[in-house]
């Protein structure tokens, strides 16, 4: 099955510094990327869509010059939050897909920053 | 537009009895339904899927779940808990948005 791995698994941080997560697909091509929030308790909500690359398309409510995706390849993407805050603290997970919609997304293991 | 409603954001049963989770959809178009589960700081995994081909469908784990488009449900099933079940349960539609929805989890306990 696709393999897909997230880096770190854990992050604290300081208020105000930026942190990059990695996500890559081990043994697959992901030709479009989509990067999910999480909060306790609750489901996954997504952020942002993008396509190798191609500049990511942002949902609504989210601000992409704090939340920076780079998807320079087929088996990376980065999510870099910038100037982190408390409220930036979550769940932060990447599914990776290839082919077009209706194929198959599988889902990395997740990060989990805390912002101080 | 789609979304998903999952009845219940807890469910509790003891060890072999009947596990029941409950999905609802509603899309504009023909939807593909998922169920995923989710382990504690873990991603998701997928159970099962239905992607229009037969109605029933087995997944992993002795789970399955029915497509009922007269109801749009799309309900999970298990015949026997085991305590390994224990997880957050999340249903999913892909439908008229062309992207993954995913109803607000089902939290399952499950009792010795």
């Amino acid at each position: 099955g696709a393999v897909v791995s997230q880096h770190p698994s854990r992050v604290i941080c300081k208020s105000g510094t930026s942190v990059k997560i990695e996500c890559r697909s081990l043994d697959f091509q992901a030709t479009t990327m989509f990067w999910y929030r999480q909060f306790p308790k609750q489901s996954l909500m997504l952020m942002a869509t993008s396509n190798e690359g191609s500049k990511a398309t942002y949902e609504q409510g989210v601000e992409k010059d704090k939340f920076l995706i780079n998807h320079a390849s087929l088996t990376l993407s980065t999510l870099t939050v910038t100037s982190a805050h408390p409220e930036d603290s979550s769940f932060y997970i990447c599914s990776p897909r290839t082919g077009g919609p209706g194929n198959e997304q599988f889902f990395g293991p997740g990060t989990r920053l805390t912002v101080l | 537009a789609q979304s998903v409603t999952q009845l219940g954001s807890h469910v509790s049963v003891s060890e072999g009895a009947l596990v029941l989770l409950r999905c609802n959809y509603s899309s504009s178009v023909p939807p593909y339904l998922f169920w995923y589960v989710q382990y504690p700081n873990q991603g998701l995994q997928l159970l099962l899927k239905y992607t229009s081909a037969a109605t029933l469908v087995k997944g992993i784990n002795g789970f399955e779940a029915e497509f009922k488009k007269s109801e749009t449900s799309f309900h999970l099933t298990k015949p026997s808990a085991h305590m390994s079940d224990a997880a957050e349960y999340f249903c999913a539609v892909f439908g008229s948005a062309r992207q993954l929805t995913f109803g607000s989890g089902t939290q399952l306990t499950v009792l010795p």
